[in-house]
C-alpha cells in the first residue's frame, strides 16, 4: 500500500502552499502530516484529515476528497520550510507514510 | 512537556548488533502504544515497530521482522529496540515516538545508527 505525494512545491512568502497525498485506502482512513526539519524532532501538524494539534499555528488546515488528503499552508512563512510527509494506515492496519514532500519558501 | 529523548546510536560494523533506547517523561508511559520509526539519509519515514503500553502487543514492519526486537521497561520509562543482523540499509536516523493507536502525536529527536565497514 502507497500513500503519493508530490516530491516538491515551491512557494514564495505569504502565498498558499498545498500538499496533496493519495491513496486507496484513505476513503476508509484517516490522514495525519508530519512536518520534519534537520536536526528537529519531527511534528505533527494535522491529525484526522483536518484537526489541528495544539500549538500549530492557524496557516496549517487539512481537508480530504476521496482517495486524497491536502494539507494546505495559508501565508506561507520561512520557517515552513520543511519536508512533510503523509501518514494513514493500510487495510491491516498497518502505519504507511508518503513519499514526503519538500516544501520550499523561495 | 512529552519528552522523548533516544540514545544508542552510532558507527556499526554489517553483521553487527546494536541497542537503541528512548527515555520518555512528561506523560504516563505505560499509558502509552510506543513505535520506532527510521529514516535513511535522502529517503522518507519508514515506520519499524509498535509495542503497547503492557507490552503484551507487538507489531513490525516486514523489512526488520525476525533481526529487531521491540522491549519496555515501564518502571524506568524507557524504550528498546535491539537490531540484529545489521547492513548498510539500516544506517539512518531511528526515531521513538509515543504512538496514539492511529497517528505519532509526539517525538524524539532521534539517534544515528551508521552501518560500515
Amino acid at each position: 500500500y502507497e500513500l503519493t505525494q508530490p516530491p516538491s512545491v515551491s512557494v514564495s512568502p505569504g502565498q498558499t502552499a498545498r500538499i496533496t497525498c493519495s491513496g486507496d485506502a484513505l476513503p476508509d482512513q484517516f490522514g495525519y502530516w508530519y512536518q520534519v526539519k534537520p536536526g528537529q524532532a519531527p511534528a505533527l501538524v494535522m491529525y484526522k484529515d483536518n484537526e489541528r494539534p495544539s500549538g500549530i499555528p492557524e496557516r496549517f488546515s487539512g481537508s480530504s476528497s476521496g482517495t486524497t488528503v491536502t494539507l494546505t499552508i495559508s501565508g506561507v512563512q520561512a520557517e515552513d520550510e520543511a519536508d512533510y510527509y503523509c501518514q494513514s494506515a493500510d487495510s491491516s492496519g498497518t502505519y504507511v507514510f508518503g513519499s514526503g514532500t519538500k516544501v520550499t519558501v523561495l | 512537556q512529552v519528552q522523548l529523548v533516544e540514545s544508542g546510536g552510532g558507527l556499526v560494523k554489517p553483521g553487527r548488533s546494536l541497542r537503541l533506547s528512548c527515555v520518555a517523561s512528561g506523560f504516563t508511559f505505560s499509558d502509552y502504544y510506543m513505535s520506532w520509526i527510521r529514516q535513511a539519509p535522502g529517503k522518507g519515514l519508514e515506520w519499524l515497530s509498535y509495542i503497547s503500553g503492557s507490552g503484551g502487543t507487538i507489531s513490525y514492519a516486514d523489512s526488520v521482522k525476525g533481526r529487531f526486537t521491540v522491549s519496555r521497561d515501564n518502571a524506568k520509562n524507557s524504550l528498546y529496540l535491539q537490531m540484529s543482523s545489521l547492513t548498510a540499509a539500516d544506517t539512518a536516523i531511528y526515531y521513538c515516538a509515543r504512538d496514539t493507536g492511529t497517528n505519532f502525536d509526539s517525538w524524539g529527536q532521534g539517534t544515528l545508527v551508521t552501518v560500515s565497514s
